[in-house]
């Protein structure tokens, strides 16, 4: 299957600072990503939907000036989180999908923790 | 908007018997996916199988198999000669056909394999 690789897979940062976190398809163009957010033994979140070279979707409640989601190519769809704090610690997750109605592939994740 | 709704919260097996995990969701569209992905302890999401709605047919891999109910709107998942790699949690998930191509997740069923 297609590959979607995550980085980095764990960060630890102050608290006022920015985070940016990869999600690149290795081998498959991603019209689609998406970013997740998972609180332990919880289910997935949606955060936000990218389409390549267009602006993201954000999903009710989550705040796009604190969750920045780019997506300037085919294979790299960026978050950044901006002035991280505590409560933003959590397990993200991106997904990339080729097209429509076709599968999607989900990265390694990447634990972030605000300290 | 769609909802998944998984009833179990934990699940446990014998090595070698079979397990059900439940699995209902709610829509008023006629064209959808449905999914159960896994996701063990490393937290790769893992896609189990997958059933288009349009399909009468219940969709089987290897020892997966569902139970695809569309009036009820019920999709179970059947792990047949259950072995101890099958633990984690496991999310049932929907996708429309059409529009936005997310995926709503229910809230998990952590499944344990005793030996």
């Amino acid at each position: 299957g297609a590959v979607v690789s995550q980085h980095p897979s764990r960060v630890i940062c102050k608290s006022g600072t920015s985070v940016k976190i990869e999600c690149r398809s290795l081998d498959f163009q991603a019209t689609t990503m998406f970013w997740y957010r998972q609180f332990p033994k919880q289910s997935l979140m949606l955060m936000a939907t990218s389409n390549e070279g267009s602006k993201a979707t954000y999903e009710q409640g989550v705040e796009k000036d604190k969750f920045l989601i780019n997506h300037a190519s085919l294979t790299l769809s960026t978050l950044t989180v901006t002035s991280a704090h505590p409560e933003d610690s959590s397990f993200y997750i991106c997904s990339a999908m080729t097209g429509a109605n076709t599968e999607a592939f989900f990265g390694q994740g990447t634990r972030l923790t605000v300290v | 908007a769609q909802t998944v709704t998984q009833s179990q919260p934990e699940m446990s097996v014998q090595e070698a018997e079979t397990v059900t995990l439940s699995c209902t969701y709610d829509t008023s569209e006629s064209d959808y996916y449905l999914f159960w992905y896994k996701q063990p302890p490393s937290r790769q999401m893992i896609l189990v199988i997958r059933q288009e709605a349009y399909k009468q047919q219940n969709a089987t891999e290897n020892r997966f198999s569902v139970n695809f109910q569309k009036a009820a709107k019920s999709f179970s998942l059947k792990i047949s000669d259950s072995q101890l790699g099958d633990a984690a949690m496991y999310f049932c998930a929907y996708r429309s056909a059409q529009g936005a191509q997310k995926l709503v997740f229910g809230q998990g069923t952590r499944l344990t394999i005793n030996p």
